[in-house]
């Protein structure tokens, strides 16, 4: 079965400081990767997502995600984080079986200092 | 302005009262699904549409139903809330029930308790 893994519950990170959240998946064939935010009291906004091609997917707010088939990892970077960065970030994998439906892994909620 | 709308935002309510949350999408959109989110899980899918009329169940559907009348309109319907579905509920939309370039967008959000 598919499923996702963030293995970071809350990271906190420094303004300015460079950002990676991980992100593993389980899936048997080529698979679809997205991370969504999810900023407080707010729905999910896509900030990037990986089909085929360029491993290096690049997305909104100036974050980047690397998928490494062999490791199974989509994880998320960035290399200075802003303060209105902090929220709660959810990687998914699209599910097989000709539908749009998104397996999300537990989320993992990031924090900024000053 | 392009939008995923769903009310209300926030229900208290309690066990056994039948309630509806609503969800209602501007562009068109063919597929529409129910999400729900409890810490430390993620989100659910609960049922999904791929067009009007046409349902089916995700992972979680048990206590909820839907309908899908209208293309816009994708209603989660309790018929008799318990507790264990206190969670924070998400509609969903995009343009094709298969993945595509077009990104599923999302509502605010609806928190109910059941007491």
């Amino acid at each position: 079965a598919q499923s996702v893994t963030q293995p970071d519950i809350h990271i906190t990170v420094s303004e300015g400081a460079s950002l990676e959240l991980r992100c593993n998946y389980s899936y048997g064939a080529t698979p679809y990767l997205f991370w969504y935010v999810q900023s407080p009291g707010q729905g999910l906004q896509l900030l990037l997502k990986y089909f085929s091609g360029d491993t290096l997917v690049q997305g909104i707010k100036g974050f980047e995600a690397e998928f490494k088939r062999s490791q199974s990892s989509f994880n998320l970077r960035k290399p200075s984080v802003h303060w209105s960065d902090a929220a709660e970030y959810f990687c998914a994998v699209g599910a097989s079986g000709g539908y749009n439906k998104l397996i999300f892994g537990a989320g993992t909620r990031l924090a900024v200092h000053p | 302005e392009a939008q995923v709308t769903q009310n209300p935002r926030y229900l208290i309510t309690v066990t056994g009262k039948k309630l509806t949350v609503t969800c209602s999408q501007n562009m068109n959109h063919e597929y529409m699904s129910w999400y729900r989110q409890d810490p430390g899980l993620g989100l659910r899918q609960i049922y999904y549409s791929m067009n009007v009329e046409v349902t089916d169940k995700g992972d979680v559907p048990e206590g909820y139903k839907v309908s899908r009348k209208e293309k816009r309109n994708f209603p989660l319907i309790l018929e008799s809330p318990s507790p264990n579905q206190t969670s924070l509920y998400f509609c969903a939309s995009s343009l094709l029930g298969s993945f595509s370039n077009q990104p599923q967008h999302f509502g605010d959000g609806t928190r109910l308790s059941i007491l």
